[in-house]
């Protein structure tokens, strides 16, 4: 079984640039999450999708973070304009359901450095 | 709101020797409690997990976890540790009708030879 896959694994810009993380979850999981991790920190839930509406993205800063959950599959995540303190790395994860306890599966992550 | 509690930024151990890292949260009913491990440059995986019945729960590689429900903690074990798991130790809490996690900040395990 294929796992969480994530592009792309690195990036580097200026701020005030735009940015894009691609997420493709494991086939068949409903439920799928963007966390953000900054060094020295836990992942932090940004937002959550089941199939292709939004569950939670109360932890969002909506003002220049952005994400979209097409057809209930892939994901992409934008942060326009970017700033220094996004610096961090941003974790796609995916589950089967949303009843509680369910494992989420994560992918490797996207590295991203705000010059 | 849910909250978790890793007090040991590094802790250091010899190969070889068993390990415990502590994990304490905060949750007003049952909660779900998850360890993860994840290695330089990795994603997170999933060492055990704990939903109700038996409060010492098997995980993957070896490692174990016991939940108290009156010291609110949670907390990782091995009895023998091996080079390959010097990584990084995340204790995370969920709560009952909703998949949302709260992670600790993590515990960094070093392997001494």
């Amino acid at each position: 079984e294929a796992g969480v896959a994530q592009s792309p694994r690195y990036k580097i810009i200026e701020k005030r640039q735009s940015v894009a993380f691609w997420c493709n979850p494991i086939s068949g999981h409903a439920t799928l999450y963007w966390y953000q991790q900054i060094l020295g920190q836990g992942p932090k839930l940004l937002i959550q999708f089941q199939n292709n509406g939004v569950v939670d993205d109360s932890q969002l800063p909506k003002d220049r973070f952005s994400a979209e959950r097409l057809k209930g599959v892939d994901s992409t995540l934008k942060i326009q304009p970017a700033k220094l303190e996004d610096s961090a790395v941003y974790l796609c994860a995916s589950s089967s359901r949303t009843t509680g306890g369910e494992t989420q599966y994560f992918g490797p992550g996207t590295r991203l450095l705000v010059l | 709101a849910q909250s978790v509690t890793q007090p040991d930024i590094h802790i250091t151990v010899s190969e070889g020797a068993s390990l415990e890292l502590r994990c304490n949260y905060s949750y007003g009913a049952t909660p779900y409690l998850f360890w993860y491990v994840q290695s330089p440059g990795q994603g997170l995986q999933l060492l055990l997990k704990y939903f109700s019945g038996d409060t010492l729960v098997q995980g993957i590689k070896g490692f174990e976890a016991e939940f108290k429900r009156s010291q609110s903690s949670f907390n990782l074990r091995k009895p023998s540790v091996h080079w390959s798991d010097a990584a990084e130790y995340f204790c995370a809490v969920g709560a009952f009708g909703n998949e949302k996690l709260t992670f600790g900040t993590g515990t960094r395990l070093t392997i001494i030879p």
